[in-house]
């Protein structure tokens, strides 16, 4: 079964800092990776996604996430941290049952100090 | 402005009580699905709707029934909520293939007394 591990449960890091957010998966074929953000009281929005080709990603907000097959891993990072970046992260791989069904991993809270 | 709309934002509830969480999309998306969230554990998927009349059990179906009459609306039925029900619940829907990003609904918060 398809799984997703974000071995970092919390993360602070000071404003202006560099940010990199782990993610593992563990998939058969060659998956689709997502990473989403969730604002306090809010839904999550997409921040970037993945399917094939360049493996460097760039997405909303200044994130980017690089796709390494050989440590089945999709990490997200960000050059220089804004307060507002304060959310909890998720990665996530579509599932091969269940038509689009998106497999979480348990999410990484982010702080950030000014 | 496309979204999808949850109904209500707070719920608090006893057990036994029927309840229903609405869910609503205004995107035509085919694909709908339930999903809540607890402490430690991530999202986990409920049931899922591949389209009108369609739906099928995900991961933690226990407890929850769904119904997909039209294509915008999937409400949520708790027919008789219990404790270990209260939870962050997530409505989310996209056009259904693999690589269409789930859009999510702003979340229901469930407490069952």
């Amino acid at each position: 079964a398809q799984s997703v591990t974000q071995p970092d449960i919390h993360i602070t890091v000071s404003e202006g800092a560099s940010l990199e957010l782990r993610c593992n998966y563990s998939y058969g074929a060659t998956p689709y990776l997502f990473w989403y953000v969730q604002s306090p009281g809010q839904g999550l929005q997409l921040l970037l996604k993945y399917f094939s080709g360049d493996t460097l990603v760039q997405g909303i907000k200044g994130f980017e996430a690089e796709f390494k097959r050989s440590q089945s891993s999709f990490n997200l990072r960000k050059p220089s941290v804004h307060w507002s970046d304060a959310a909890e992260y998720f990665c996530a791989v579509v599932s091969t049952g269940g038509g689009n069904k998106l497999t979480f991993g348990t999410g990484t809270q982010l702080k950030v100090e000014l | 402005e496309a979204q999808v709309t949850q109904n209500p934002r707070y719920l608090i509830t006893v057990t036994g009580k029927k309840l229903t969480v609405t869910c609503s999309q205004n995107m035509n998306h085919e694909y709908m699905s339930w999903y809540r969230q607890d402490p430690g554990l991530g999202l986990r998927q409920i049931y899922y709707s591949m389209n009108v009349e369609v739906t099928d059990k995900g991961d933690v179906p226990e407890g929850y029934k769904v119904s997909r009459k039209e294509k915008r609306n999937f409400p949520l039925i708790l027919e008789s909520p219990s404790p270990n029900q209260t939870s962050l619940y997530f409505c989310a829907s996209s056009h259904g293939q693999g690589e269409s990003p789930l859009h999510f609904g702003n979340g229901t918060r469930l407490t069952v007394t």
